[in-house]
């Protein structure tokens, strides 16, 4: 089945600066990679998301960048602010069998200092 | 809340009892997930349903039970079998097997054993 890796697991920057988590999957086959954004004690939300057929996806401040052939995808968030602060999930979707393929990475908190 | 309800929002279970959190959603979506969030280990599956009256064990399924009797609802029990249950449980829906877009959440039962 799919393996999602995702680093790092702590990620701290200053208000203003730019963050970059990274994620990388093992089945060539996963089609849909959506990043998810949780902040403490909440439910994780959806941020971004992207399909295997785009390189990259960009929503005001946060862009997602997809490499297919070295099966890699990461997540920017430019000019950070406190709000950014939570944790961050990648995902991947593969084809066939399993819960609809969505498997999760670990997840990376981000820490924004002010 | 979002489509997806989850209850109670807090939970407390004594040695060998069995109890069982509620999700719901009005999303009219097929597919629907149990997931297991503890600390530094991000989401791992329980049980999840594509369609009403079938339901497949996740990576974690020991000491879980689940039923999908209706569409809209996916009740999980914590058997008196799982030893370690003190854990954030979150519900997820989706339109289901290769439709397009991710997973809407719930906002999660916080259950202690006490």
């Amino acid at each position: 089945g799919e393996n999602v890796e995702q680093h790092p697991s702590t990620l701290s920057v200053q208000e203003g600066d730019s963050a970059v988590i990274k994620c990388t999957y093992s089945d060539s086959a996963s089609n849909y990679f959506p990043w998810y954004k949780q902040e403490l004690g909440k439910r994780p939300q959806l941020i971004i998301d992207i399909r295997s057929n785009v390189g990259e996806k960009k929503d005001q401040r946060i862009a997602v960048t997809l490499n297919k052939t070295a099966k890699h995808f990461s997540l920017h968030i430019t000019e950070t602010q406190p709000e950014d602060s939570a944790v961050y999930f990648c995902a991947a979707r593969g084809v066939g069998g399993g819960a609809d393929g969505l498997t999760f990475g670990k997840g990376t908190h981000l820490i924004i200092q002010p | 809340d979002g489509g997806i309800t989850q209850s109670p929002k807090y939970l407390f279970r004594k040695e060998g009892q069995n109890v069982t959190l509620s999700c719901e959603q009005n999303l009219n979506h097929d597919a629907m997930y149990w997931y297991r969030q503890d600390p530094g280990q991000g989401l791992r599956l329980i049980y999840y349903s594509q369609i009403v009256n079938d339901f497949q064990k996740g990576d974690i399924a020991e000491g879980y039970s689940v039923s999908r009797e209706k569409k809209e609802s996916f009740p999980l029990t914590v058997t008196s079998a799982q030893k370690n249950p003190t854990a954030f449980y979150l519900c997820a829906s989706s339109k289901g097997r290769g439709q397009a877009g991710g997973y809407t959440f719930g906002s999660g039962t916080r259950l202690t054993v006490v």
